[in-house]
């Protein structure tokens, strides 16, 4: 079975430029999550999707974040402009959760964004 | 809002030796999972244990056991016979979306 893939692996842009990351869950999950995790801390969510639907953004900067999830499979996140804090690696996990827990997620490799 | 805190930022211990990781949480529901995920340098995130809230026996996987204290939500992870490949980081979440900071679990030869 093949796993979360994302891309590109690593980025490396300036401030107030724009970037975007795909992530493509394992084939039947109907949950996707976007996370941000800085250096030294646990992973954050940005937003996950149920299906092509979004259930919780509360913590995406919606000012400079967007993310969709067409078709309810592949997904891409995007921030424009990007800011100095935003250097982190974003992973994308999936899960066949579709009621209220998540019962497990399966991680991809992330992509780390260095914004200079 | 569910908080996770991990108040061990880096463990070490020598190989075979047993290590137990904590966790502790706040949270208002009666029903959820907890999860501890393991995080080896450069690799991907994998699940290590889960616990749901309503059983009260602790989960166990091969070498890894969960004590979970409902009551002092309280979720620690204890690591038997420990071995050079469970060096990684390891982070607790609630309900698999709010994780800790993590520990950083160091197993010396």
């Amino acid at each position: 079975e093949a796993g979360v893939a994302q891309s590109p692996r690593y980025k490396i842009i300036e401030k107030r430029q724009s970037v975007a990351f795909w992530c493509n869950p394992i084939s039947g999950h109907a949950t996707l999550y976007w996370y941000q995790q800085i250096l030294g801390q646990g992973p954050k969510l940005l937003i996950q999707f149920q299906n092509n639907g979004v259930v919780d953004d509360s913590q995406l900067p919606k000012d400079r974040f967007s993310a969709e999830r067409l078709k309810g499979v592949d997904s891409t996140l995007k921030i424009q402009p990007a800011k100095l804090e935003d250097s982190a690696v974003y992973l994308c996990a999936s899960s066949f959760a579709t009621g209220t827990f998540t019962i497990e997620q399966y991680f991809g490799p992330g992509t780390r964004l260095t914004v200079t | 809002a569910q908080t996770v805190t991990q108040s061990q930022p880096e463990m070490s211990v020598q190989e075979a030796e047993t290590v137990t990781l904590s966790c502790t949480y706040d949270t208002s529901e009666n029903n959820y999972y907890l999860f501890w995920y393991k995080q080896p340098p450069s690799r991907q995130m994998i699940l290590v244990i889960r616990q749901e809230a309503y059983k009260q026996q602790n989960a166990t996987e091969n070498r890894f056991s969960v004590n979970f204290q409902k009551a002092a939500k309280s979720f620690s992870l204890k690591i038997s016979d420990s071995q050079l490949g469970d060096t990684a980081m390891y982070f607790c979440a609630f309900d698999g979306l709010t994780f800790g900071k993590g520990t950083h679990l160091i197993i010396q030869p």
